[in-house]
C-alpha cells in the first residue's frame, strides 16, 4: 500500500509569489489535513478536508487555501508569499478524520527568498 | 481556541534511565491524545495514543497516562536507548479532524 505522497518536496519561491503544494493520501482515506512546521513553533494545524469540504481550519490568513478533489487528493495554496512562510508544509491522511492515526506525507520544504 | 502545552522543550537523558514528558490541553470536549515521533529529516509516526474513557495505556517501554480532571497527559520512555532520540510531538482533538499538536520535546539520549 502507497504511503502518503508530497510534490514537490523542494521549492524555492521570492517573496510576493504563489505556491501550490499537492497531496496524495493512501488509497481509501477520505480525510486531508495540512500543518506548517517550523522549528520551535511545532506543527502547526492548516486545514482539514474530508469528502471535498473544508471540516476544519487553524488560525493562518486567508492568503492560505486548499481543496479536495473527488479522489480525496488534495493541493494547497499559499498567495502573496512571505518570508515568513518557509517552513515544512505536512499533509496526513486518514480514514475517516474522526480521531485515528494520521499518516503522514514527507512533506514540501518551502523557501521564500 | 485550542491550545495544547508541552513541556520540556528539550531533555536530555543517560541510556538507561527514564524520560517523561508532559502536556496539557485546554479544549474540555478533547478525547483523543496520541503521540508522534518525529526522527531527524523523517516523518511523524504514531507511537502511541489514548482515549479519554483510560486512564493509563503501555506498549513495551512506552506508557501514557491521562488525567482528564487537570487536562493533562504525559509520556513516559522507560530504559531509553539511543534510538529513541527524537522529537516528540503530543496532540489532543475530539473526534474531529482538527489534531492539535503541542510544540514538541528534543529527546537525546546519550550512550
Amino acid at each position: 500500500k502507497a504511503g502518503v505522497t508530497q510534490t514537490p518536496r523542494y521549492l524555492i519561491k521570492t517573496r510576493g509569489q504563489q505556491v501550490t503544494l499537492s497531496c496524495s493520501p493512501i488509497s481509501g482515506h477520505r480525510s486531508v489535513s495540512w500543518y506548517q512546521q517550523t522549528p520551535g513553533q511545532g506543527l502547526q494545524f492548516l486545514f482539514e478536508y474530508f469528502s471535498e469540504t473544508q471540516r476544519n481550519k487553524g488560525n493562518f490568513p486567508g492568503r492560505f487555501s486548499g481543496r479536495q478533489f473527488s479522489n480525496s487528493r488534495s493541493e494547497m495554496n499559499v498567495s502573496t508569499l512571505e518570508l515568513g512562510d518557509s517552513a515544512l508544509y505536512l499533509c496526513a491522511s486518514s480514514l475517516a478524520g474522526d480521531g485515528g492515526e494520521l499518516f503522514f506525507g514527507e512533506g514540501s520544504r518551502l523557501t521564500v527568498l | 481556541g485550542e491550545n495544547v502545552e508541552q513541556h520540556p522543550s528539550t531533555l536530555s537523558v543517560q541510556e538507561g534511565d527514564s524520560a517523561v514528558i508532559k502536556c496539557t490541553y485546554s479544549d474540555s470536549a478533547s478525547n483523543y491524545f496520541p503521540w508522534y515521533k518525529q526522527e531527524l529529516g523523517k516523518r511523524p509516526q504514531l507511537i502511541i495514543d489514548i482515549r479519554s474513557n483510560v486512564g493509563e495505556k503501555k506498549d513495551q517501554r512506552i506508557a501514557v497516562t491521562l488525567n482528564k480532571t487537570a487536562k493533562h497527559f504525559s509520556l513516559h520512555i522507560t530504559e531509553t536507548q539511543p534510538e529513541d532520540s527524537a522529537v516528540y510531538f503530543c496532540a489532543a482533538s475530539s473526534n474531529t479532524g482538527k489534531l492539535i499538536f503541542g510544540q514538541g520535546t528534543t529527546l537525546q539520549v546519550k550512550p
